[in-house]
């Protein structure tokens, strides 16, 4: 089991770009979360995927979108890229859409310049 | 929405000695609290966790008490060993799944 996976691993971008960030449950999991970490900071909620349906939303624009697929990966979509979106992009995934352990991905290091 | 407030933000022990975190939350609806690790660069690892129907919890040195009429909960590490070494999170969730992570104690133990 590879346990969650997410690509790619760093990411380089410029102000005004678009990006996809993907990410590949652990198996057997079918809820998939994305938290964004800034530098020194906690994960901080973006939302959350389950049966291909955004399920939560935490206090993030609309420029972060996303998608879930039948086979239950993600995607993290943000348009018009901000300096201030430099972060590490963390996917977790969970067994229990209710309230279960969430394991986390090695996590997308995106750079906006 | 929920607020987690974590203290102390660094915490340097001396190998053996025992380090405490403490974290308290806002929303009384929460009911799942888990405990977070992350090395530098890497992800957060999940230690321990404990659901709102019991008050501690123990796995080794490490354990987890929660108090619901105080809404805290607290981390113990025992016989800090240097791979302790690390940030942790705590965190707290209500039904969802949508987890409220504390700002984070940088542990540091000594050797």
């Amino acid at each position: 089991d590879a346990g969650v996976t997410q690509s790619p691993t760093h990411l380089i971008k410029t102000r005004g770009q678009q990006v996809t960030l993907r990410c590949s449950p652990k198996s057997g999991h079918d809820t998939v979360s994305w938290y964004q970490q800034a530098l020194g900071q906690g994960p901080q909620f973006i939302f959350q995927y389950y049966e291909e349906e955004e399920r939560q939303r935490g206090n993030f624009p609309d420029r972060f979108s996303g998608h879930q697929f039948p086979n239950y990966s993600s995607e993290l979509n943000v348009n018009a890229l901000l300096l201030g979106d430099s972060a590490l992009y963390l996917c977790a995934s969970s067994g229990d859409p209710i309230v279960g352990e969430q394991f986390f991905g090695p996590g997308t290091r995106l750079t906006v310049l | 929405g929920e607020n987690v407030e974590q203290h102390p933000s660094t915490l340097s022990v001396q190998e053996g000695d025992s380090a405490v975190i403490k974290c308290t939350y806002s929303d009384s609806a929460s009911n799942y609290f888990p405990w977070y690790k992350q090395e530098l660069g890497k992800r957060p690892q999940l230690i321990i966790d404990i659901r709102s129907n019991v008050g501690e919890k123990k796995d080794q040195r490490i354990a987890v008490t929660l108090n619901k009429t105080a809404k805290h909960f607290s981390l113990h590490i025992t016989e800090t060993q240097p791979e302790d070494s690390a940030v942790y999170f705590c965190a707290a969730a209500a039904a969802g799944n949508k987890l409220t992570f504390g700002g984070g104690t940088r542990v540091l133990v000594k050797p």
